[in-house]
């Protein structure tokens, strides 16, 4: 099966520590995506990579890093910088070829920093 | 710059009856646009999408959705509601001048779908 897999579906973590997001995807999809999802709002972009070591801040990159080291994963790591970590998170592929394509979404992974 | 405005935070239907989402899109550029729908701490599903071919856009599980430029306006429709579909629902849209293949989404709409 072709998708994308993100893991844990569940995190939780001590405030301070750094956490790493795990995000997958066998779909030969050149370009992909971190959202951030909070209750009753859409969503906010953190980082997209087009190409294997590049990527491009988003709207709301304060506190995240991320990798992109293979084509298939591009982790991200939610530092202690954060100041509110505690969200819904969703990874993204699409194809990336000049014109908008759709993005194909893994089923997301939901943190809870205490 | 680009922009989504979904007029609706909460629809509330019966079961069988006509489902309306309304969406407002702001675009520089020739747009293209995007339904998603997402039920409970799952990802986001492609219900269907328009990119500048037939201004009628017919998805996934009945929905579709009339492109009308001179209304900057891209609804969504459903003849009969059906209990799964309460759900959260995004609008989106993206044009060629987005670096990176970026969308940006509306704020969500809920549905929910009274038996």
């Amino acid at each position: 099966d072709g998708g994308i897999t993100q893991s844990p579906k569940y995190l939780f973590r001590k405030e301070g520590q750094n956490v790493t997001l795990s995000c997958e995807q066998n779909l030969n999809h050149d370009a992909m995506y971190w959202y951030r999802q909070d209750p009753g709002q859409g969503l906010r972009l953190i980082y997209y990579s087009q190409i294997v070591n590049d990527f491009q801040k988003g709207d709301i990159a304060e506190g995240y890093s991320v990798s992109r080291e293979k084509k298939e994963s591009f982790p991200l790591t939610v530092t202690s910088a954060q100041k509110n970590p505690t969200a819904f998170y969703l990874c993204a592929s699409s194809i990336d070829r000049g014109i908008p394509y759709e993005q194909y979404f893994g089923p997301g992974t939901r943190l809870t920093v205490t | 710059a680009q922009s989504v405005t979904q007029l609706d935070s909460h629809v509330s239907v019966s079961e069988g009856t006509p489902v309306l989402l309304r969406c407002n899109y702001s675009s520089s550029y020739s747009p293209s646009l995007f339904w998603y729908v997402q039920h409970p701490n799952k990802g986001l599903q492609l219900l269907l999408k328009y990119t500048s071919a037939a201004t009628l856009v017919k998805g996934i599980n009945g929905f579709e959705a009339e492109f009308k430029k001179s209304e900057t306006s891209f609804h969504l429709t459903k003849p009969s509601a059906h209990m799964s579909d309460a759900a959260e629902y995004f609008c989106v849209v993206s044009d060629l001048k987005a670096a990176g293949n970026k969308l940006t989404f509306g704020g969500g709409t809920r549905v929910l779908v009274k038996p």
